[in-house]
């Protein structure tokens, strides 16, 4: 069956400007996750979803970052204002059983 | 100090070799641990998972797992260019406690 799909691969944008990663998870997973991986980095918790529960929103280094998860399927982190500190790949993953989480290909956000 | 460390790499090892990959943690909440392995320009793919303490084996990948000493390995034996990658650890504390927490990498390369 199809995976995680997430659009778009790559996005350059200009410092100062908002943009909208999208995050389609496998069907029937019920917990979504957003991670940000920055060059040679490890993967960094950004927020988690999980069915009709409040979403963990810990992990979101500014209140720059949100994210929604409509229809407890597609979800999108929005980045208001971005600055180049933001440049990264960001990864979307969801969840079945236990701990085995299925990443997307991850969106190369570049800001300049 | 980070929760998770993982030894840095990079590594390059000729094909045949047997190789040893390793995390050291700090919470001692962590009870599922995973190994991931991530293709570059590529999402993260789960290739092995544990919980609590002890061995795992599936095919030439072998994880263990020391809750005592809060050290996880993954060995490869008779390694192939294709596992050429970055390998990630990454553990959590329990089904519902939804992130994962991820080490930084260590890059593999196979040399035929």
């Amino acid at each position: 069956g199809a995976g995680v799909s997430q659009s778009p691969s790559n996005k350059v944008t200009e410092k100062g400007k908002d943009v909208e990663l999208r995050c389609d998870p496998i069907s029937g997973h019920t917990a979504l996750y957003w991670y940000r991986q920055s060059l040679g980095q490890g993967l960094e918790f950004l927020i988690y979803f999980q069915g009709n529960s409040a979403p963990d929103k810990s992990g979101l280094p500014s209140d720059r970052f949100s994210a929604e998860r409509t229809g407890g399927s597609v979800s999108t982190l929005t980045i208001q204002r971005t600055q180049q500190e933001d440049s990264a790949v960001y990864l979307c993953a969801s969840r079945t059983r236990a701990e085995t989480q299925y990443f997307g290909p991850g969106t190369r956000l570049l800001v300049l | 100090q980070k929760e998770v460390e993982q030894d840095p790499g990079p590594l390059s090892v000729p094909e045949g070799a047997i190789v040893s990959l390793n995390c050291t943690y700090s919470n001692s909440a962590f009870q599922y641990f995973m190994w991931y392995r991530q293709y570059s320009r590529k999402g993260p793919e789960l290739l092995m998972y544990t919980y609590s303490s002890g061995n795992k084996e599936d095919g030439r990948f072998t994880a263990q797992v020391d809750k005592s000493s809060k050290y996880i390995s993954l060995f490869i034996r008779d390694s192939q260019p294709s596992d050429s990658a970055t390998y990630l650890c990454a553990m959590s504390a329990g089904t519902n406690a939804g992130k994962s927490t991820f080490g930084d990498g260590t890059t593999l390369t196979v040399k035929p």
